[in-house]
């Protein structure tokens, strides 16, 4: 079955700095690949997606995450964290040797803390 | 788009009780989708449906959940006879069903405690 994994479970940037998210998924076939946020007491929502278009790929609030096949990663990027970007980034990947386009898997999630 | 629905937002039960949600998808979505997310993980797929028709459910789900879909518009899933490692966030998506990597939009999910 189709998953990825998020490396590191908390990661704390300075407002301002560059924000490097990893996720690396486990397929011999390209998937479809996700990022997804939640922020605090709000429900999950895509930040951006994959879909062979283009390898890298731009999303909400100046997100983007660049497919590498070579590496089978999908790092989510921002140049310059805010405040507001505090919140907890999962990863998910659909498809597969397999199939099975429609089942979405989720990563663990990296929550992500913004310093002033 | 009036978003994805889940009730009630909280529920406590104790040990052994069986329990119901509810998830209203956006109307025509045609895919809906049962996540389980406890503290410090991602959601845990448990089952989608496709209209009314439940196409694939999680391997690691005990018989004690069932999840229903009747006439493709609202869900339901209960839990019978629930134990404390059930306590969880119980999250519901939906998706037009349109296209293979669609975006899915999310509930603000079910707290569910089990004492």
């Amino acid at each position: 079955a189709q998953s990825v994994t998020q490396l590191g479970s908390h990661v704390s940037v300075s407002e301002g700095a560059l924000v490097l998210l990893r996720c690396n998924y486990s397929s011999s076939v390209p998937p479809y690949l996700f990022w997804y946020v939640q922020y605090p007491n709000q429900g999950l929502q895509l930040l951006l997606k994959y879909t062979s278009a283009a390898t890298l790929v731009k999303g909400i609030n100046g997100f983007e995450a660049e497919f590498k096949k070579s590496e089978t990663s999908f790092h989510l990027t921002k140049p310059s964290a805010h405040m507001s970007d505090a919140a907890e980034y999962f990863c998910a990947v659909s498809g597969g040797p397999s199939g099975g386009y429609q089942k979405v898997t989720f990563g663990t999630g990296t929550k992500l803390q913004v310093i002033p | 788009d009036t978003g994805v629905s889940q009730n009630p937002r909280h529920k406590i039960t104790k040990r052994g009780q069986n329990v119901t949600f509810r998830c209203d998808p956006i109307s025509e979505h045609n895919r809906l989708y049962w996540y389980r997310q406890t503290l410090g993980q991602g959601p845990e797929f448990l089952t989608y449906f496709q209209n009314e028709a439940q196409l694939e459910k999680s391997r690691l789900l005990s018989d004690r959940f069932s999840a229903e879909r009747p006439k493709g518009s609202f869900s339901t899933l209960e839990i019978q006879r629930t134990e404390q490692g059930d306590s969880a966030m119980y999250l519901c998506a939906s998706s037009p069903g349109q296209k293979l990597n669609e975006k899915l939009f999310f509930g603000s999910g079910t707290q569910l405690s089990v004492l």
